[in-house]
């Protein structure tokens, strides 16, 4: 069974310091892995995905890399502003039926 | 990708009662997924929903707590039905990317607290 894990649960920050955010999986047979973000109470948006070939992800401020024979993959936030404020987690489909599973998150406080 | 609208975003309910929540779809999808979010946990799947076929639930999820309905390829419901305190979560709904990429797309959720 793929079990995920973040670490830390949760990171504060000054305003213009860059995040890591990571991710460790079990079972490096992984068909992708995606980051979402989630404000409170609300659902969740898609940030980036990064295709099992693939080694790393870029997005505007954002970077995601994938060591898959390690089990990790790390999320970068450059710059960090308070809008970035939220919870990221991030999830791999399941191998036998390709549903997600997902971590417990890491809440992000980016201090002004 | 799909861009769905899940209603509604929040609600307090009685227990005992039961609600009902909605997912559409902009685009037509073979399953849609339905999640639950405890207070401070992370997500956990509920149920698989196929047109024109009963749900497929997850280990501890039950038809008669989780009623789900189907009724096309762009539109699904979940009900939690008489509901106590412990249901008080995040629900939300979910469908996948098309093209065999494995990404998923989220709902903007429920949030539901039962009193």
């Amino acid at each position: 069974k793929q079990e995920v894990t973040q670490i830390p649960a949760a990171l504060s920050v000054p305003e213009g310091e860059n995040l890591v955010l990571n991710c460790s999986f079990t079972d490096s047979a992984i068909y992708n892995l995606q980051w979402f973000r989630q404000d409170p109470g609300k659902g969740l948006t898609s940030l980036l995905l990064i295709q099992s070939s693939q080694r790393e992800q870029t997005s505007g401020r954002l970077n995601a890399s994938l060591d898959k024979s390690s089990g990790r993959s790390t999320l970068y936030i450059a710059a960090s502003q308070p809008g970035d404020s939220a919870t990221y987690l991030c999830a791999v489909p399941r191998s036998n039926d390709y549903k997600l599973s997902f971590g417990a998150g890491t809440t992000v406080t980016v201090r002004a | 990708s799909a861009v769905i609208s899940q209603k509604p975003s929040r609600d307090i309910c009685q227990r005992g009662t039961s609600l009902t929540i909605q997912c559409q779809v902009d685009s037509q999808v073979t399953m849609m997924f339905w999640y639950r979010q405890q207070p401070g946990q992370s997500l956990t799947l509920i149920a698989t929903a196929n047109q024109g076929s009963e749900a497929t639930y997850e280990s501890g999820f039950v038809i008669d707590k989780f009623p789900i309905s189907r009724p096309n390829l762009t539109f699904s419901t979940l009900t939690v039905s008489n509901m106590s305190p412990e249901d008080s979560s995040i629900y939300l709904c979910s469908v996948e990317w098309q093209g065999g990429t494995y990404g998923y797309t989220f709902g903007s959720g429920t949030r539901l607290t039962v009193v």
